[in-house]
C-alpha cells in the first residue's frame, strides 16, 4: 500500500527565506507526484506536476524535484512572500491506480513579515 | 470561467438523516473524483468516476453513494449509516482518468453534524 509523509507538518519562516518542503513515498512505481496548494477552508490549487520519467519542473519562484528510486520529492520555494503561508500537499499517483492519487498530510507554511 | 462548483458551502446534518453534496464542472472533463478531508490530514478517496454512467469506489466509500448521470455533475449523497461525517469534503476533476493530467478542485464543502 502506498504510503505518502510530508516533513515538517509545520514550518514557520521570515519573509525573504529560501525552504524546503519535503514529501515521501513508500512504492516507487509512481506514474506522477503533483504538488498543490490549499489555503484555508479552500480547496487545492495545482502547483506542479512530475511525470515519472522528469527529475524536476520549474514555476517561478517554486521548484519541484523527484528522486523515484529514493522515494522523495521536494518543493523548493525562493524569496518566500506573506501570500506564500498555506498548506502545501504532495499527492502520489501510482502506475497501476488509474486515477487515483494518494495524498500526504501536508505541511503548513507560515511566511511572516 | 470554467471551473467546478460545490454547493453548499456549509451544511448541517440531523441523526439518520441522509445530505447531497452538489458537484458541477464546465470542464468538460471525463473524470470526476469526491475526497473527504480530515483536520490535520491528507486527502482520502471517497468515490471516483471515469465516464458517465460508471464509479468506482475510493479508499472510504462506506456510508457514502453517488451517481453520475451526466459529464457535468457527479452528486455525493451522505448517508445516516456514515457514522462519523463531519468533514471537509473537495470534489474534483481532470480530462480522463489515466494519464498524467493534474486533477482540479472545488472549493469545497463543510458538513457538521447538529
Amino acid at each position: 500500500k502506498q504510503e505518502v509523509t510530508q516533513i515538517p507538518a509545520a514550518l514557520s519562516v521570515p519573509e525573504g527565506e529560501n525552504l524546503v518542503l519535503n514529501c515521501s513515498f513508500t512504492d516507487s512505481a509512481i506514474y506522477n507526484l503533483q504538488w498543490f496548494r490549499q489555503d484555508p477552508g479552500k480547496g487545492l490549487t495545482s502547483l506542479l506536476l512530475i511525470q515519472s520519467s522528469q527529475r524536476e519542473q520549474t514555476s517561478g519562484r517554486l521548484n519541484a524535484s523527484l528522486d523515484k528510486s529514493s522515494g522523495r520529492s521536494t518543493l523548493y520555494i525562493a524569496a518566500s512572500q506573506p501570500g506564500d503561508s498555506a498548506t502545501y500537499l504532495c499527492a502520489v499517483k501510482r502506475e497501476t491506480s488509474g486515477s487515483r492519487l494518494t495524498f500526504g498530510e501536508g505541511t503548513q507554511l507560515t511566511v511572516n513579515p | 470561467d470554467g471551473g467546478i462548483t460545490q454547493s453548499p458551502k456549509y451544511l448541517f446534518r440531523k441523526e439518520g438523516q441522509n445530505v447531497t453534496l452538489s458537484c458541477e464542472q464546465n470542464l468538460n472533463h471525463d473524470a470526476m473524483y469526491w475526497y473527504r478531508q480530515d483536520p490535520g490530514q491528507g486527502l482520502r478517496l471517497i468515490y471516483y468516476s471515469q465516464i458517465v454512467n460508471d464509479f468506482q469506489k475510493g479508499d472510504i466509500a462506506e456510508g457514502y453513494s453517488v451517481s453520475r448521470e451526466k459529464k457535468e455533475s457527479f452528486p455525493l449523497t451522505v448517508t445516516s449509516a456514515q457514522k462519523n461525517p463531519t468533514a471537509f469534503y473537495l470534489c474534483a476533476s481532470s480530462i480522463s482518468g489515466g494519464g498524467g493530467k493534474p486533477q482540479h478542485f472545488g472549493d469545497g464543502t463543510r458538513l457538521s453534524i447538529l
